[in-house]
């Protein structure tokens, strides 16, 4: 059974570095074709999708945020981690991780992260 | 990037047929598949996949939901609808980095 599970901050302060977690678990991220990615939602917005790394350790990201994104993973520990830095209002939203599929659809979901930025 | 475009609503009565589109702004098939895939979501819950390359099922997903199209149009369709369909419908391809969304389609039931 796959499961992912996002965790951060919560709120934070214009300009700081926004630190995301994913938890998973039912998959290995060192097996073959595998990636996980992370995709943010603005309230009442659709989905942006911001960086995804696969099992292979190449990263991919959203060229309109790229210089701001850093996506690792620690593979013994079945976590993904992302960093968005010198945030912004517009860095509000829910953050979602995805157990990417070899055909790059989302098949699984975490239930999301609330973060807000704020002063 | 491609653009994925969806009309923002659909009504549909109870029991009834919703097809939604997507239409995309730049071929989306390569070698034999079609790189497009939708998904639903509920109020305050995550995406969930409910097609993926086009046409197949996703795991779990009710056969009510099918999938179709080629190149740059693509429909979902759920036949016959139920209460529960009511969600915003999003499309995404994956021919291209980036993967993009389409904005949604948020379908009511009548």
């Amino acid at each position: 059974q796959v499961t992912l599970k996002e965790s951060g901050p919560g709120i934070l302060q214009p300009s700081q570095t926004l630190s995301l977690t994913c938890s998973f678990s039912g998959f290995l991220l060192s097996a073959s074709s595998v990636g996980v990615g992370w995709i943010r939602q603005p309230s009442g917005k659709g989905l942006e999708w911001l960086a995804t790394i696969g099992w292979e350790d190449v990263k991919h990201y959203n060229p309109s945020l790229k210089s701001r994104l850093t996506i690792s993973k620690d593979t013994s520990n079945n976590q993904v981690f992302l960093k968005i830095t010198s945030v912004d209002t517009a860095d509000t939203g829910t953050y979602y991780c995805a157990h990417r599929g070899v055909g790059g659809y989302f098949d699984y979901w975490g239930q999301g992260v609330m973060v807000t930025v704020s002063s | 990037d491609i653009v994925l475009t969806q009309s923002p609503a659909l009504a549909v009565s109870l029991g009834q047929r919703a097809t939604i589109s997507c239409k995309t702004n730049q071929n989306v098939d390569y070698y034999g598949n079609s790189y497009m895939h939708w998904y639903q979501q509920k109020p305050g819950q995550q995406p969930k996949l409910l097609i993926y390359l086009a046409s197949n099922l996703a795991s779990g997903i009710p056969a009510r939901f099918s999938g179709r199209g080629s190149g740059t149009d693509f429909t979902l369709t759920i036949d016959p609808v139920e209460a529960d369909d009511t969600a915003t419908y999003y499309c995404q391809q994956s021919r291209n980095l980036p993967p993009t969304f389409g904005s949604g389609t948020k379908l009511e039931i009548k």
